[in-house]
């Protein structure tokens, strides 16, 4: 268990639709990561928040965004949802803004999309 | 792109050594991480370089040559438990990094 929790842990959903994925970090972690994982993209990072602040984009979408609020959990909004969005989403957290931490990941919430 | 390459698959026995490369553009290279994903779960940290050299960590050593865009990620004394998916992650410019498309290993008895 490594100390960050995921909810839902499955969502279904129909195209065109809108989802948020919650994520609450380790306790004294500040930093907040989110990842994208399907079969045929592999594993992506998304975006990093910091204390509340976006710190690093990656590879997001215009239709996704996060944010992360006082209390550090963070969450992540898709909307319009498309089949290719179905994936497994991971969000993940260390102790500050510094890339090269250890990040420890949450068991992911795995998103269907009909 | 970044042309991160690392091979798809990889065998090995119970107890031997394995390596495992990647490599990737060295255009704007900050650091490299290592990750390691059993399948079905959360990927878990392995390793980060930054500097030229090998570390070491317990059975597993990460080395990395940043002239060549090279690193590799060295398992020791295999067990069951290390079959899974080894990710390597360069990161460039700071804070944007993309993950290889992984090395799925199967360690057999």
């Amino acid at each position: 268990d490594s100390g960050v929790t995921q909810t839902p842990k499955h969502l279904i959903t129909a195209t065109g639709q809108r989802v948020t994925l919650r994520c609450s970090p380790r306790s004294g972690d500040l930093s907040v990561y989110w990842y994208q994982q399907s079969l045929d993209q592999g594993l992506q990072f998304l975006i990093q928040y910091y204390n509340g602040e976006e710190r690093a984009k990656g590879n997001i979408l215009e239709r996704f965004s996060a944010q992360q609020f006082p209390d550090l959990h963070s969450e992540l909004n898709l909307s319009s949802l498309e089949l290719g969005d179905s994936a497994l989403y991971f969000c993940a957290s260390s102790v500050s803004a510094e890339i090269y931490n250890e990040q420890f990941f949450g068991p992911g919430t795995r998103l269907t999309v009909l | 792109g970044q042309n991160i390459d690392q091979p798809t698959e990889m065998t090995a026995t119970e107890g031997a050594i394995v390596q495992i490369n990647c490599t990737y553009q060295t255009s704007g290279f900050n650091g490299l991480f290592w990750y390691q994903q059993h399948a079905g779960e959360a990927p878990t940290f392995l390793s980060y370089n930054v500097l030229d050299g090998l570390e070491e960590k317990g059975r597993f050593s990460s080395f990395l040559s940043r002239s060549k865009g090279y690193s590799y990620l060295l398992l020791k004394e295999l067990q069951m438990k290390d079959s899974a998916s080894y990710l390597c992650a360069p990161v460039r410019d700071g804070q944007n990094f993309v993950f290889g498309p992984g090395t799925r290993l199967s360690v057999l008895p």
